[in-house]
């Protein structure tokens, strides 16, 4: 059974940074692109970053991009998201996904998630 | 950017009865669609991919349509637990993948 445990989330203040952690079990980690998806308290879901396996492609959603790095080790079947430059507007659930397959120029979608890891940016 | 507009905002329907929940892509997203079902406090869950594909262990009562830039998923038969927020995300081209605003199923 495919597990996704995320870790890392907690209350930070503006312009602050945190880690995010993913644990996975039940796969083969190295084979597979992963993501992070986040969701805002009471609103929807928001690609954040997408990580191919071997680490070479990583690909980021506009508000993210030069603040947040996505990063794996396989040797450890562990998938990071390291957040710099907080602002109150991450302030979100963070949840692991695993890609259905690879991501290509038209096929990226997610069949396993973790439960989720909530971060909240407020001082 | 593809922006994923879904409708109705919220859907109220009876146990037992059918539910019709759409998707529109502000351009074509060919079949390069998928939906998720998330209920309070969990993660989301894929439920259809391709557009049309159940995914693994979805039951039958879910069934999704459509191409291009309209999209319909059904649950022909609502179930208690089927009572949830359902999602759209288009995956044709990206970056960025990005999702509907979800739609609430609620109980009438």
């Amino acid at each position: 059974e495919v597990q996704l445990v995320e870790s890392g989330g907690g209350l930070v203040q503006p312009g602050g940074s945190l880690r995010l952690s993913c644990a996975a079990s039940g796969l083969t980690f190295s084979h597979y692109w992963m993501s992070w998806v986040r969701q805002a308290p009471g609103k929807g879901l928001e690609w954040v970053a997408n990580i191919k396996q071997d680490g070479s492609e990583k690909y980021y959603v506009d508000s993210v991009r030069g603040r947040f790095t996505i990063s794996r080790d396989n040797a450890k079947n562990s998938l990071y998201l390291q957040l710099n430059s907080l602002r109150a507007e991450d302030t979100a659930v963070y949840y692991c996904a695993k890609v259905l397959g690879y991501c290509t120029g038209s096929s990226c979608l997610f069949d396993y998630w973790g439960q989720g890891t909530l971060v909240t940016v407020s001082s | 950017e593809i922006v994923m507009t879904q409708s109705p905002g919220p859907l109220s329907v009876s146990p037992g009865e059918r539910a019709t929940l759409s998707c529109r892509a502000s351009q074509s997203v060919s079949t390069n669609l998928a939906w998720y079902q998330q209920k309070p406090g969990q993660a989301p869950r894929l439920l259809i991919y391709g557009a049309s594909t159940r995914a693994t262990g979805i039951p039958a009562r879910f069934s999704g349509s459509g191409s291009g830039t309209e999209f319909t998923l059904t649950i022909s038969s609502l179930q208690s637990e089927d009572f949830a927020v359902y999602y759209c995300q288009q995956y044709n081209n990206w970056p960025p993948l990005t999702f509907g605003q979800g739609t609430k199923v609620e109980i009438k």
